[in-house]
């Protein structure tokens, strides 16, 4: 079992839906990050949260400590944010190396107009 | 445009071969990553350089050898390599690394093929 769980892996809305993506792990962690993966590869960071709620423009990402998850949400969502969207712990451990995050497989999302 | 740029973008190499793949951040951060992403499975980390030293290599076979001359600049040196290292290889930095939590920049990434 992987220690970062998203769910769901794929998921298809029409322009306008409001998105909920989930995130579970395992393990105790000192910040979590949400990003965004577009076709042809490359990677952009979204959000990096260690406790509450962030929001930056239609994107909106929660965390809760103490139940291990977290959601990102997208509000009037638009065929532009088609991609896979992953979540990424990094991992609380004392001594370890903390550069080193765990990823989720990743949520692929497509949004039709 | 994340200040990681990643060359080549695309790469077709022979087991034979001998290729290096190169990445370079603007956003003078300290510690670089090689990361390797194949389809269907999560990002695999490969290696981590802080302040150029060479902090993590994450069991991967020597027919991969990275090189960091300094902190802007990262190399993965390919030899004799097999068709399932076929993948995106990403290529990321961030300011520093251990206690506490560093954002992470990504490359746009080379898209390797090995026939």
């Amino acid at each position: 079992k992987n220690e970062v769980e998203q769910s769901p892996q794929n998921l298809t809305a029409q322009e306008g839906e409001f998105i909920t993506i989930n995130c579970s792990y395992s393990v105790g962690i000192s910040a979590l990050h949400w990003l965004q993966q577009h076709p042809g590869g490359g990677i952009v960071s979204l959000f990096m949260l260690s406790s509450g709620k962030k929001k930056h423009g239609r994107l909106i990402a929660t965390i809760n400590i103490q139940e291990k998850h977290s959601s990102l949400h997208i509000t009037a969502s638009h065929p532009r944010d088609s991609a896979v969207y992953i979540c990424a712990v990094q991992p609380s451990i004392y001594g370890g190396s903390q550069g080193n995050l765990i990823f989720g497989k990743g949520t692929k999302l497509s949004v039709k107009p | 445009e994340t200040g990681v740029t990643q060359t080549p973008r695309h790469l077709v190499m022979g087991m034979t071969n001998k290729k290096s793949l190169k990445c370079e951040q603007h956003l003078g951060h300290n510690a670089m990553y090689w990361y390797k992403q194949s389809a269907k499975k999560p990002l695999e980390l490969m290696f981590v350089y802080n302040f150029k030293e060479q902090t993590e290599n994450n069991s991967v076979p020597s027919r991969f050898s990275p090189e960091c001359p300094n902190s802007s600049h990262l190399f993965l040196h390919l030899h004799t390599l097999q068709p399932e290292d076929s993948a995106l290889y990403l290529c990321a930095s961030s300011q520093g690394v251990g206690i506490g939590s560093y954002e992470q920049y990504f490359g746009p990434g080379t898209r390797l093929t090995v026939t």
